[in-house]
Protein backbone atom coordinates (compact mmCIF):
# COMPACT_ATOMS: atom_id res chain seq x y z
CA UNK A 1 0.00 0.00 0.00
CA UNK A 2 1.13 3.47 -0.95
CA UNK A 3 2.15 5.11 2.11
CA UNK A 4 3.57 8.74 3.15
CA UNK A 5 4.40 9.57 6.72
CA UNK A 6 5.68 13.06 7.95
CA UNK A 7 6.93 14.19 11.03
CA UNK A 8 6.88 15.57 13.22
CA UNK A 9 2.95 15.76 13.70
CA UNK A 10 3.54 19.73 14.96
CA UNK A 11 5.77 21.85 15.66
CA UNK A 12 6.63 25.36 17.57
CA UNK A 13 9.39 27.37 16.89
CA UNK A 14 10.08 30.98 17.53
CA UNK A 15 9.95 33.73 14.36
CA UNK A 16 13.23 33.62 13.01
CA UNK A 17 14.47 30.50 13.41
CA UNK A 18 14.67 27.44 11.04
CA UNK A 19 13.12 24.03 11.09
CA UNK A 20 13.03 20.96 8.82
CA UNK A 21 9.93 18.70 8.19
CA UNK A 22 10.74 15.57 7.37
CA UNK A 23 8.77 13.14 4.89
CA UNK A 24 8.89 9.33 4.50
CA UNK A 25 7.08 7.32 1.45
CA UNK A 26 6.88 3.84 0.34
CA UNK A 27 4.84 4.89 -2.52
CA UNK A 28 5.71 3.01 -5.68
CA UNK A 29 7.08 3.26 -8.37
CA UNK A 30 7.53 7.04 -7.70
CA UNK A 31 6.82 9.81 -10.19
CA UNK A 32 7.21 13.22 -8.13
CA UNK A 33 7.09 14.59 -4.72
CA UNK A 34 5.25 17.98 -3.94
CA UNK A 35 5.53 19.72 -1.07
CA UNK A 36 2.10 22.12 -0.26
CA UNK A 37 1.42 24.87 2.44
CA UNK A 38 -2.03 24.80 3.67
CA UNK A 39 -3.91 27.49 5.82
CA UNK A 40 -6.58 26.85 8.16
CA UNK A 41 -9.84 26.14 5.83
CA UNK A 42 -7.52 27.02 2.73
CA UNK A 43 -6.61 25.03 -0.20
CA UNK A 44 -3.35 23.78 -0.39
CA UNK A 45 -0.57 25.72 -2.21
CA UNK A 46 2.49 24.35 -4.26
CA UNK A 47 5.81 25.04 -2.44
CA UNK A 48 8.32 22.85 -4.55
CA UNK A 49 7.57 19.58 -6.97
CA UNK A 50 10.73 17.44 -7.44
CA UNK A 51 11.21 14.35 -9.74
CA UNK A 52 13.29 11.30 -9.28
CA UNK A 53 16.66 13.11 -10.42
CA UNK A 54 16.28 16.13 -8.62
CA UNK A 55 17.68 16.02 -4.91
CA UNK A 56 17.19 19.69 -3.86
CA UNK A 57 15.11 22.47 -4.64
CA UNK A 58 14.70 25.66 -3.56
CA UNK A 59 11.83 28.22 -3.58
CA UNK A 60 12.20 31.27 -1.09
CA UNK A 61 13.30 30.44 2.11
CA UNK A 62 11.72 27.28 1.37
CA UNK A 63 13.81 24.30 0.89
CA UNK A 64 13.17 21.18 -0.48
CA UNK A 65 15.41 17.61 -0.75
CA UNK A 66 14.71 14.27 -1.83
CA UNK A 67 16.81 10.86 -1.52
CA UNK A 68 15.15 8.65 -3.75
CA UNK A 69 17.31 5.44 -2.42
CA UNK A 70 16.30 6.34 1.10
CA UNK A 71 12.45 7.56 -0.24
CA UNK A 72 13.09 10.40 2.11
CA UNK A 73 12.63 13.98 1.65
CA UNK A 74 12.53 16.84 3.53
CA UNK A 75 11.62 20.73 4.06
CA UNK A 76 14.03 23.09 5.49
CA UNK A 77 12.22 26.63 6.43
CA UNK A 78 14.64 28.98 6.90
CA UNK A 79 13.81 32.31 8.85
CA UNK A 80 10.85 31.42 9.88
CA UNK A 81 8.07 34.04 10.05
CA UNK A 82 4.93 34.41 11.44
CA UNK A 83 2.96 33.70 8.10
CA UNK A 84 4.90 30.46 7.55
CA UNK A 85 2.49 29.00 10.16
CA UNK A 86 0.13 26.25 8.42
CA UNK A 87 -0.24 22.94 7.89
CA UNK A 88 3.27 21.27 5.59
CA UNK A 89 1.70 18.50 3.59
CA UNK A 90 4.03 16.01 1.94
CA UNK A 91 2.12 14.40 -1.51
CA UNK A 92 3.65 11.99 -3.69
CA UNK A 93 2.40 10.72 -7.21
CA UNK A 94 2.94 7.59 -8.65
CA UNK A 95 4.63 6.37 -11.88
CA UNK A 96 1.51 4.91 -13.99
CA UNK A 97 -1.46 6.10 -12.18
CA UNK A 98 -1.56 9.47 -14.31
CA UNK A 99 -3.54 10.57 -11.23
CA UNK A 100 -3.68 9.79 -7.57
CA UNK A 101 -1.71 11.22 -5.14
CA UNK A 102 -1.24 10.43 -2.04
CA UNK A 103 -0.98 12.44 0.89
CA UNK A 104 1.15 12.47 3.97
CA UNK A 105 -0.14 13.21 7.27
CA UNK A 106 0.80 16.88 7.39
CA UNK A 107 2.77 19.15 9.84
CA UNK A 108 1.28 21.10 11.60
CA UNK A 109 3.77 24.04 12.23
CA UNK A 110 3.32 27.08 15.00
CA UNK A 111 5.46 30.35 14.51
CA UNK A 112 5.74 32.43 17.45
CA UNK A 113 7.37 35.92 18.94
CA UNK B 1 -2.00 33.87 -13.64
CA UNK B 2 -5.18 31.64 -13.60
CA UNK B 3 -6.04 29.42 -10.63
CA UNK B 4 -8.05 26.71 -9.91
CA UNK B 5 -11.73 28.09 -9.60
CA UNK B 6 -14.35 26.35 -7.62
CA UNK B 7 -18.11 27.08 -6.69
CA UNK B 8 -19.48 28.09 -4.55
CA UNK B 9 -17.31 28.69 -1.91
CA UNK B 10 -19.41 27.79 0.73
CA UNK B 11 -22.73 25.68 0.56
CA UNK B 12 -25.19 25.12 3.30
CA UNK B 13 -27.62 21.66 2.50
CA UNK B 14 -30.03 20.04 4.64
CA UNK B 15 -29.84 16.42 4.91
CA UNK B 16 -31.41 14.27 2.25
CA UNK B 17 -30.65 16.95 -0.30
CA UNK B 18 -28.56 16.96 -3.58
CA UNK B 19 -25.30 19.58 -4.05
CA UNK B 20 -23.71 20.19 -6.85
CA UNK B 21 -19.78 21.50 -6.96
CA UNK B 22 -17.61 22.65 -9.84
CA UNK B 23 -14.44 23.17 -10.50
CA UNK B 24 -13.08 25.17 -13.52
CA UNK B 25 -9.52 23.62 -13.92
CA UNK B 26 -6.58 25.94 -15.32
CA UNK B 27 -6.44 26.35 -18.82
CA UNK B 28 -4.68 23.79 -20.71
CA UNK B 29 -4.78 21.52 -17.95
CA UNK B 30 -6.11 17.72 -18.76
CA UNK B 31 -6.39 16.20 -15.51
CA UNK B 32 -8.56 17.13 -12.54
CA UNK B 33 -8.62 15.51 -9.30
CA UNK B 34 -11.73 15.84 -6.32
CA UNK B 35 -10.41 15.57 -2.82
CA UNK B 36 -12.85 15.76 0.62
CA UNK B 37 -11.46 16.81 3.70
CA UNK B 38 -13.06 16.39 7.09
CA UNK B 39 -12.13 18.97 10.02
CA UNK B 40 -9.03 18.12 11.32
CA UNK B 41 -8.13 15.09 8.65
CA UNK B 42 -5.82 14.67 5.50
CA UNK B 43 -7.57 14.81 2.17
CA UNK B 44 -8.92 12.01 1.36
CA UNK B 45 -8.94 11.24 -2.84
CA UNK B 46 -12.29 10.78 -4.40
CA UNK B 47 -11.66 10.77 -7.93
CA UNK B 48 -10.00 12.04 -11.35
CA UNK B 49 -10.48 12.64 -14.87
CA UNK B 50 -7.98 12.56 -17.87
CA UNK B 51 -9.01 13.99 -20.78
CA UNK B 52 -12.63 13.79 -19.82
CA UNK B 53 -12.65 9.91 -18.80
CA UNK B 54 -12.42 8.76 -15.15
CA UNK B 55 -8.93 7.63 -14.65
CA UNK B 56 -9.00 6.90 -10.68
CA UNK B 57 -11.36 6.82 -8.03
CA UNK B 58 -11.08 6.85 -4.76
CA UNK B 59 -13.19 6.29 -1.26
CA UNK B 60 -15.98 8.00 -3.46
CA UNK B 61 -19.16 7.55 -1.79
CA UNK B 62 -21.70 5.86 -4.43
CA UNK B 63 -24.36 9.08 -3.37
CA UNK B 64 -21.88 10.59 -5.04
CA UNK B 65 -20.69 11.31 -8.89
CA UNK B 66 -18.76 13.53 -10.82
CA UNK B 67 -17.82 14.41 -14.34
CA UNK B 68 -15.43 16.10 -16.45
CA UNK B 69 -17.05 18.27 -19.97
CA UNK B 70 -16.06 19.06 -23.24
CA UNK B 71 -14.93 22.57 -21.72
CA UNK B 72 -12.75 20.55 -19.16
CA UNK B 73 -14.38 21.96 -16.05
CA UNK B 74 -15.69 18.86 -13.46
CA UNK B 75 -18.87 18.96 -11.22
CA UNK B 76 -18.90 16.74 -8.14
CA UNK B 77 -22.71 15.37 -7.58
CA UNK B 78 -23.50 14.66 -4.13
CA UNK B 79 -26.90 12.99 -2.99
CA UNK B 80 -28.88 12.08 -0.63
CA UNK B 81 -26.56 14.10 1.70
CA UNK B 82 -25.60 12.89 5.32
CA UNK B 83 -24.43 14.89 8.53
CA UNK B 84 -20.40 13.20 7.90
CA UNK B 85 -20.45 14.75 4.00
CA UNK B 86 -19.97 18.29 6.37
CA UNK B 87 -16.24 19.04 5.11
CA UNK B 88 -14.03 21.17 2.55
CA UNK B 89 -14.19 19.65 -1.32
CA UNK B 90 -11.11 20.35 -2.84
CA UNK B 91 -10.27 20.27 -6.71
CA UNK B 92 -6.98 20.49 -8.20
CA UNK B 93 -5.95 20.48 -12.25
CA UNK B 94 -2.57 19.58 -13.26
CA UNK B 95 -1.14 18.38 -16.85
CA UNK B 96 -1.17 15.00 -17.00
CA UNK B 97 1.50 13.52 -14.20
CA UNK B 98 2.88 17.35 -13.54
CA UNK B 99 2.59 19.54 -10.58
CA UNK B 100 -1.19 19.50 -9.11
CA UNK B 101 -2.53 23.03 -8.34
CA UNK B 102 -5.61 23.23 -5.52
CA UNK B 103 -8.68 25.38 -5.63
CA UNK B 104 -9.77 26.99 -2.71
CA UNK B 105 -12.23 24.42 -1.79
CA UNK B 106 -15.62 24.56 -0.91
CA UNK B 107 -17.06 24.47 1.83
CA UNK B 108 -20.12 22.16 2.33
CA UNK B 109 -21.93 22.04 5.62
CA UNK B 110 -25.23 19.73 6.04
CA UNK B 111 -27.23 20.80 8.39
Amino acid sequence: KNQVEQSPQSLIILEGKNCTLQCNYTVSPFSNLRWYKQDTGRGPVSLTIMTFSENTKSNGRYTATLDADTKQSSLHITASQLSDSASYICVVSAAGTASKLTFGTGTRLQVTL
Amino acid sequence: AAGVIQSPRHLIKEKRETATLKCYPIPRHDTVYWYQQGPGQDPQFLISFYEKMQSDKGSIPDRFSAQQFSDYHSELNMSSLELGDSALYFCASSRRNTEAFFGQGTRLTVV
